[in-house]
């Protein structure tokens, strides 16, 4: 079935550093990919989606210059976490979706946890 | 490999009662999420069992036998707006979040 993958699994970093997380499709073409944050035993809170070839659409509260996204491809979007503090400090999850007709489908990534010491 | 495996869609009758399984192979065990996504919306939440039993959250219950990699996710008096994807994911011993495909819950009247 449909994959999607994230890298790194894991990042700690110091403040004030930029983090880049990747989140690819493996096996299948998405023009759409969603960047979530989650919070412990809490829902997923959308943050952004992204669109390849074209900006992110931010949700509201969300700084689109300290968390960028990029989807430079069909298969891959980027989030890079800029100037990173410790209330950054989260797990990071991305998705991708593929409409085929009327039907639609969104496969999960196993999520990035960061932690900015 | 990891594979968590559940229904790809069920229907049921309102005010009735659903049980959505999820059974799971993963390198470890962490816990297990059961979150509810209607169309467009972020998925939301429902709960999270790491001790094998039963945990009751209103019309919501979750089970989860970890000898036999099984999970089940009960609705009580369905109501129209139950109407979603229901997802199975398993945190492995990376605390990595494993996801099933999730289930397509249809409720008629």
């Amino acid at each position: 079935g449909a994959v999607v993958s994230q890298h790194p699994s894991w990042v700690i970093c110091k403040s004030g550093t930029s983090v880049k997380i990747e989140c690819r499709s493996l096996d299948f073409q998405a023009t759409t990919m969603f960047w979530y944050r989650q919070f412990p035993k809490q829902s997923l809170m959308l943050m952004a989606t992204s669109n390849e070839g074209s900006k992110a659409t931010y949700e509201q509260g969300v700084e689109k210059d300290k968390f960028l996204i990029n989807h430079a491809s069909l298969t891959l979007s980027t989030l890079t976490v800029t100037s990173a503090h410790p209330e950054d400090s989260s797990f990071y999850i991305c998705s991708a979706r593929i409409v085929a007709g009327a039907a639609e489908t969104q496969y999960f990534g196993p999520g990035t946890r960061l932690l900015v010491l | 490999g990891q594979n968590i495996d559940q229904p790809t869609e069920m229907t049921a009758t309102e005010g009735a009662i659903v049980q959505i399984n999820c059974t799971y192979q993963t390198s470890g065990f962490n816990g297990l999420f059961w979150y509810q996504q209607h169309a467009g919306e972020a998925p939301t939440f429902l709960s999270y069992n790491v001790l094998d039993g039963l945990e009751e959250k209103g019309r919501f219950s979750s089970f989860l036998s970890r000898s036999k990699g099984y999970s089940y996710l009960l609705l009580k008096e369905l109501q129209m707006k139950d109407s979603a994807s229901y997802l199975c994911a398993v945190m492995d011993s990376n605390y990595q979040l494993i996801w099933g495909a999730g289930t397509k819950l249809i409720i008629k009247p």
